[in-house]
């Protein structure tokens, strides 16, 4: 029973497309956050969801989107992909009271611009 | 800008012994620190944390230790085991902003 799941685990794709990444977590979290790790493995975070609300739009493209269906689900959009987009993307979530209970991440999602 | 920062990125310990991981931060501000672990192809999952109150904190086989003064904590892991490698994270918290070390890959040898 995956807590945090996101698909695809591995996306290989052209420069120049659209991409989407899913997450869902059964764990009843109210906040929900995408990450990038980067080449030199530095964990970044890009977008923080609140019961479906945005509250930390960190400094990222605006080629990337988030979008919160319900606050089970976040998942992310990428336009016009580039080669500088290659990470692996983290979906986490945590409860209101995430100082104490830190994160529940997901596994990753490989993204390779080619 | 590195808010928190993992000086080793790589540490070998024997079987048994202890493994000690190193975090440095900069901002006196922060108040909540936490320790993440890393296998390969999966996410971090929580470890143990600390808060800014406290200077030591123990769950089992790992114990954080704070030194405010010195803006650095550390991870202790005694004895290790093989099960023990993997990448480790050490993150800190301030308003809605979480900061993450780039790890510290911990190898365990039989």
């Amino acid at each position: 029973d995956t807590a945090v799941s996101q698909t695809p685990k591995y996306l290989v794709t052209q420069m120049g497309n659209d991409k989407s990444i899913k997450c869902e977590q059964n764990l009843g979290h109210d906040t929900m956050y995408w990450y990038k790790q980067d080449s030199k493995k530095f964990l970044k975070i890009m977008f923080s969801y609140n019961n479906k609300e945005l509250i930390i739009n960190e400094t990222v493209p605006n080629r990337f989107s988030p979008k919160s269906p319900d606050k089970a689900h976040l998942n992310l959009h990428i336009n016009s992909l580039e080669l500088g987009d290659s990470a692996v993307y983290f979906c986490a979530s945590s409860p209101w009271d995430r100082k104490y209970y830190g994160y529940t991440f997901g596994s990753g999602t490989r993204l390779t611009v080619v | 800008d590195q808010q928190v920062k993992q000086n080793s990125p790589s540490l070998s310990v024997q079987e048994g012994r202890i493994s000690i991981l190193n975090c440095d931060y900069t901002n006196s501000m922060f108040d909540y620190f936490l320790w993440y672990k890393k296998y390969p192809a999966e996410g971090p999952t929580f470890l143990i944390s600390i808060s800014s109150i406290k200077d030591k904190n123990e769950d089992g086989r790992f114990t954080v230790f704070l030194n405010k003064s010195a803006k650095h904590l550390s991870l202790h892991i005694v004895p290790s085991q093989p099960g023990d490698s993997a990448v480790y994270f050490c993150a800190t918290h301030t308003g809605n902003q979480f900061y993450f070390g780039t790890g510290t890959s911990l190898t365990v040898i039989p």
